[in-house]
């Protein structure tokens, strides 16, 4: 364990469902992030809160909505997604905003949409 | 384009050898961060390094930072089996404090065999 809890491990869900990846982290971290790790891709920075405020969202399409109630976890809510849309996604912590301290992963959420 | 180009692509070496990875980044960095991922998993922070160091050590792992080249080096010596995995470079931008992104490489894959 790292500190940084996601769920579910895996999730498999149809185009037009609605679901929600949870992310929870008991570090004391100021900031968190979502990332999504695609077969042959580096990794994407998605959303990332500070303090529980967004202060980044990389041109993500609305079908992914976050949600950040307090600095401990982070959800990301997912709606009428599509098959490329498969992959890991990661949630990570860090310190302080900063970028002179490391980021924490969690164990990430397998997606499959079909 | 990405910021950090990990090379090469894959490696294979038997137990007891060392690796070498090595990273290439485009702009100017904060600092450059290191990130082991086994299969499937999340990423673990390995070690960092600030734009003004050189190198940097951590039990059998070695860091070099040349910032005349934008270039970085990963050197795992005496490796073990249980190395093999997926090795990350992540590259912070300088002034960027809120809450802001690590840009990570393709990464390398890492095979240790026994």
């Amino acid at each position: 364990e790292t500190g940084v809890t996601q769920t579910p491990r895996h999730l498999v869900m149809g185009m037009t469902n609605k679901k929600s990846l949870k992310c929870e982290q008991h570090l004391g971290h100021n900031a968190m992030y979502w990332y999504k790790q695609s077969a042959k891709k580096p990794l994407e920075l998605m959303f990332v809160y500070n303090f529980k405020e967004q202060t980044e969202n990389n041109s993500v399409p609305s079908r992914f909505s976050p949600e950040c109630p307090n600095s401990s976890h982070l959800f990301l809510h997912l709606h009428t997604l599509q098959p490329e849309d498969s992959a890991l996604y990661l949630c990570a912590s860090s310190q302080e905003p900063g970028l002179v301290s490391g980021y924490t992963f969690g164990s990430g959420t397998r997606l499959t949409v079909v | 384009s990405q910021q950090g180009e990990e090379d090469p692509q894959a490696l294979s070496i038997q137990e007891g050898e060392n690796a070498t990875m090595n990273c290439s980044y485009k702009t100017s960095i904060n600092n450059l961060q290191w990130y082991r991922q086994n299969s499937g998993r999340g990423l673990v922070h390995l070690i960092l390094i600030r734009s003004n160091e050189r190198e940097k050590h951590s039990g059998r792992l070695r860091v070099t930072l040349d910032t005349s080249k934008k270039s970085s080096s990963l050197l795992i010596t005496a490796s073990r089996a249980a190395d093999t995995a997926s090795y990350f470079c992540a590259t912070a931008m300088p002034g960027e404090t809120s809450g802001s992104r690590l840009t990570f490489g393709e990464g390398t894959q890492l095979t240790v065999n026994p």
